[in-house]
């Protein structure tokens, strides 16, 4: 049972190029999240998904935008890289069946803009 | 503003000794506050929550409303519980809001 699993593990990207990362989860959650950690920020979610279909902004969405393709997968874009956005991402699920259950996440994905 | 504060970004402690990672929020509802933890080339988990009262891996945290805390206490560290731990909070829906996060270092 893998969970939340994310690609690719790592990335390095010029600035202005174009990427998407991956992330998909084998729990039948329905939420999903998108958060980025960066030293001296702890976590910051970029985006949300409370379902299949649905995608909403977080605290940091500029410059990302999101897919959620199925209720398995949930991808984050870069459309045109920054550095600002050298980071580490974590991808994330929960089950939204009332009450507050615990996010699972993944590996994470780091990533490095020059 | 909601907002979670970890004032300390390493807490550095010897076996056996006890250990506090302090933790801060500003919210205006009725707040929910859990503490996640990730150990090393581990992901991150839920370690607990507040309204479980419960104590994980010797670890228990009381919400005290009065001074907005939830402090992480364990009386005696251990080598394992090296780690980085963050403070959250729960917004609407499943949104959290973490703090910065503590880095455990517990030495033999």
């Amino acid at each position: 049972n893998a969970g939340v699993t994310q690609t690719p593990k790592f990335q390095v990207l010029k600035t202005g190029q174009s990427m998407t990362l991956q992330c998909a989860q084998d729990m039948n959650h329905n939420s999903m999240y998108w958060y980025r950690q960066d030293p001296g920020m702890g976590l910051r979610l970029i985006y949300y998904s409370a379902s299949e279909g649905t995608t909403d902004k977080g605290e940091v969405p500029n410059g990302y935008n999101v897919s959620r393709l199925n209720k398995r997968e949930f991808s984050l874009r870069l459309e045109s890289a920054a550095p600002s956005q050298t980071s580490v991402y974590f991808c994330a699920s929960s089950e939204n069946r009332g009450g507050y259950q615990p996010q699972h996440f993944g590996d994470g994905t780091r990533l490095s803009i020059l | 503003a909601q907002r979670v504060t970890q004032p300390e970004k390493l807490l550095s402690v010897f076996k056996g000794a006890p250990v506090e990672l302090k933790c801060n929020y500003s919210y205006s509802g009725s707040p929910e506050l859990f503490w996640y933890v990730q150990y090393s080339r581990q992901r991150l988990q839920l370690l607990l929550r507040h309204i479980s009262r419960e104590s994980i891996k010797g670890f228990t945290a009381d919400l005290n409303k009065g001074e907005t805390s939830f402090h992480l206490k364990k009386p005696f560290a251990q080598e394992e519980d090296s780690a980085m731990y963050y403070c959250a909070l729960r917004r609407n829906t499943d949104k959290l809001i973490f703090g910065t996060g503590t880095r455990l270092q517990v030495f033999p």
